[in-house]
């Protein structure tokens, strides 16, 4: 079974501080996807990283994506409390032909005024 | 990014009745949509996974009889819930892809908040 590690689950931050979500794997993903969710509502894709070592800039957000292609990182600067969410990291795997994607559990990040 | 509509947003119902929600991919042809299941806080479940017409591939412990999937169309899958009961109270999130190319992305519908009474 492929798993995806996401860590932290839990993060309560000031603004203006910064953070790291990380997504982990002993197994190699043929694109990586991060999503965003508010309450109530369904996720909403952030980016989507396809090559190894690959690095996007969305705004404060980066995103990396492991040189071996089996774990990415986002990286928020200077967080706003506008960035309160539920962040969620999803692997396309190499074996699967269902399109079906693999989850990490999700880092709930809470940014205090 | 491309559009999925999901409807309706939150449904109240009593129990041992059914209940369908519908996904539709409205600008783009979704070969295949998933229907998860979500808890408060945490990730998503994958109930199942269903190609425009053919049957739904469920995960395990999910049951068929239970959870509906209807993939009719390349825009369109529905699920319906069977004799609710109070316990099958919950997010539920359809997500669309047209995977008939790699690393296409997927996108999400905006859920359902169904309570069972």
């Amino acid at each position: 079974t492929q798993l995806l590690e996401q860590s932290p689950q839990f993060l309560s931050i000031q603004e203006g501080e910064n953070l790291t979500v990380y997504c982990n794997s002993s197994s190699v993903f043929s694109s990586l996807q991060w999503y965003r969710q508010e309450p109530g509502e369904g996720p909403v894709l952030l980016v989507t990283v396809v090559t190894g070592g690959e690095v996007k800039k969305l705004k404060r957000l980066t995103f990396q994506f492991g040189d071996a292609r089996k774990d990415s990182s986002l990286h928020i600067t200077a967080a706003q409390t506008g960035d309160t969410g539920l962040y969620l990291c999803a692997g396309d795997s190499y074996k699967s032909n269902t399109g079906k994607l693999i989850f990490g559990q999700g880092t709930t990040l809470q940014v205090k005024p | 990014g491309a559009v999925v509509s999901q409807h309706p947003s939150w449904v109240i119902c009593k129990s041992g009745t059914s209940v369908k929600i519908e996904c539709r991919s409205l600008d783009f042809q979704a070969t295949t949509m998933f229907w998860y299941r979500q808890f408060p806080k945490q990730s998503l479940m994958l109930m199942a996974t269903s190609n425009e017409g053919s049957k739904a591939t469920y995960e395990q412990g999910v049951e068929k009889d239970k959870f509906l999937i209807n993939h009719a169309s390349l825009t369109l899958s529905t699920l319906t819930v069977t004799s609710a009961h109070p316990e099958d109270s919950s997010f539920y999130i359809c997500s669309a892809r047209d995977y008939r190319e790699v690393n296409t992305e997927a996108f999400f519908g905006q859920g359902t908040r169904l309570t069972v009474v």
